[in-house]
């Protein structure tokens, strides 16, 4: 069975600095996809950013890169030019290539962006 | 495009009661997973519903049912309810085909079972 720990459940960052949240997993599938997802206190999942784990060139999306190292089973997320609509709970996820696609999250890393 | 709705918003039961939380895809969507997400936790998979059957079904137990239909609505039923069901209950709809289909969440249920 796959797990995923984030081992930061709380972090700040000032307005405008960058961040970086941590992610590991455990799997002994080859081939996979991993992704982080923003929870608002709106309480909707949305995503942020997803790799896909035979691709080597680390995915970027506007402000939002990851850092992706396969061997080590590593999957951090780094936020620039932090926002206050920053602020959220962010959950690494991960999902079988194959298997019907469901994810398994892990618990969870709170952001706040101060002011 | 409405996205993916849930109803109601929030519900409150009594332990043994039973309840039922509905769930919309976003258009063009066939496939409903449900997920489970306890306070200051990450979500957990239930089950997975596709062309009205359970595809896959996480560690749950039989207490939780599902059900899709016709125009691919799915409802999620919980009997014999205990005090650990209190939880927000995600849906997540996705087009089925071969490859990565991104998932799109509801805002969810909020149960709290008394």
């Amino acid at each position: 069975a796959q797990t995923v720990t984030q081992s930061q459940p709380e972090m700040s960052v000032q307005e405008a600095e960058t961040v970086t949240l941590s992610c590991t997993y455990d799997t002994s599938e080859s081939n996979y996809y991993l992704f982080w997802y923003k929870q608002p206190p709106s309480r909707q999942m949305i995503l942020v950013i997803r790799q896909e784990a035979y691709k080597q060139q680390n995915a970027t999306e506007n402000r939002f890169s990851v850092n992706f190292q396969k061997a080590a089973k590593s999957f951090s997320l780094k936020i620039s030019d932090s926002q206050l609509g920053d602020t959220a709970m962010y959950f690494c996820a991960f999902m079988k290539h194959d298997g019907g696609q469901n994810f398994v999250f892990g618990p969870g890393t709170r952001l706040s962006v101060l002011p | 495009d409405a996205g993916v709705t849930q109803s109601p918003t929030h519900l409150i039961k009594t332990r043994g009661q039973q309840v039922t939380l509905r769930c919309s895809p976003k258009s063009g969507h066939d496939t409903v997973s449900w997920y489970q997400q306890a306070l200051g936790q990450g979500p957990q998979f239930i089950f997975q519903y596709y062309e009205e059957e359970e595809r896959q079904r996480g560690n749950f137990p039989d207490r939780f049912s599902g059900h899709q239909f016709p125009n691919y609505s799915s409802e999620l039923n919980v009997n014999a309810l205990l005090l650990g069901d209190s939880a927000l209950y995600l849906c997540a709809s996705s087009r089925d085909s071969s490859g990565y289909n991104e998932q799109f969440f509801g805002p969810g249920t909020r149960l709290t079972v008394l």
